[in-house]
């Protein structure tokens, strides 16, 4: 069954603004990943956070989590359309499980 | 790093085929594992292999899967009799096991699997 689930479903933002999604989870977790995939593609790893840490970035990426709220964020500041993609939050490292994504459409 | 390879990238087949398919991980990487992704879904964990040995596989994989990795390389799924549920995208994902379990999972660009 799927651990994590994104919200929202989807998202559309102008090019240069700030694109924010949640990730709620249901069992407690060590870590928890985010990943992103381009449409007809494979998925490509963003960031990595442990269940020990409150925040942590990556170039234009934010990612918080709140482990007594059973949830994570990701923030992408100043979006540009290579930006369109889905994202998902995924739990466990070894066998990921990861939810339905949101879907990111960033217009020029 | 040439990245995760899987083979083919799209395959079309009748009801009741059997098909394989291949994947080629990061040749560096002694995880390798297989996910299963239906549309507007996010990927489902089906196997994975520690080297040449199969350590975990969902209930997802009925009987009628099989996936090996004989020499702790390449390695290869197998649907038999196919059904039009198994109509998804097969992905295969490589990565360095035994580091902490914290190395990020590297995905190829998947198998299109369509059941006519």
């Amino acid at each position: 069954s799927q651990q994590g689930e994104e919200d929202p479903q989807a998202l559309s933002i102008q090019e240069g603004e700030n694109a924010t999604m949640n990730c709620s989870y249901k069992t407690s977790i060590n870590n928890l990943q985010w990943y992103r995939q381009n449409s007809g593609r494979g998925l490509v790893h963003l960031i990595l956070i442990r269940s020990n840490e409150r925040e942590k970035h990556s170039g234009r990426l934010r990612v918080t989590l709140d482990t007594s709220k059973k949830s994570s964020s990701l923030l992408i500041t100043a979006s540009r359309a290579a930006d369109t993609a889905s994202y998902f939050c995924a739990t466990d490292a070894i066998k990921l499980s990861f939810g339905a994504g949101t879907t990111v459409t960033v217009r020029a | 790093d040439t990245g995760v390879s899987q083979d083919p990238r799209h395959k079309i087949t009748k009801r009741g085929q059997n098909v394989t398919f291949r994947c080629d991980p990061i040749s560096e990487h002694n995880r390798l594992y297989w996910y299963r992704q239906t549309l507007g879904q996010g990927p489902e964990f089906l196997t994975y292999f520690q080297n040449e040995a199969q350590l975990e596989k969902s209930r997802l994989l009925s009987d009628r899967f099989s996936a090996e990795r004989p020499k702790g390389s390449f390695s290869t799924l197998e649907i038999q009799r196919t059904e039009q549920g198994d109509s998804a995208m097969y992905l295969c994902a490589s990565s360095l096991g035994g580091q902490g379990d914290l190395q990020p999972q590297h995905f190829g660009d998947g198998t299109r699997l369509s059941i006519l």
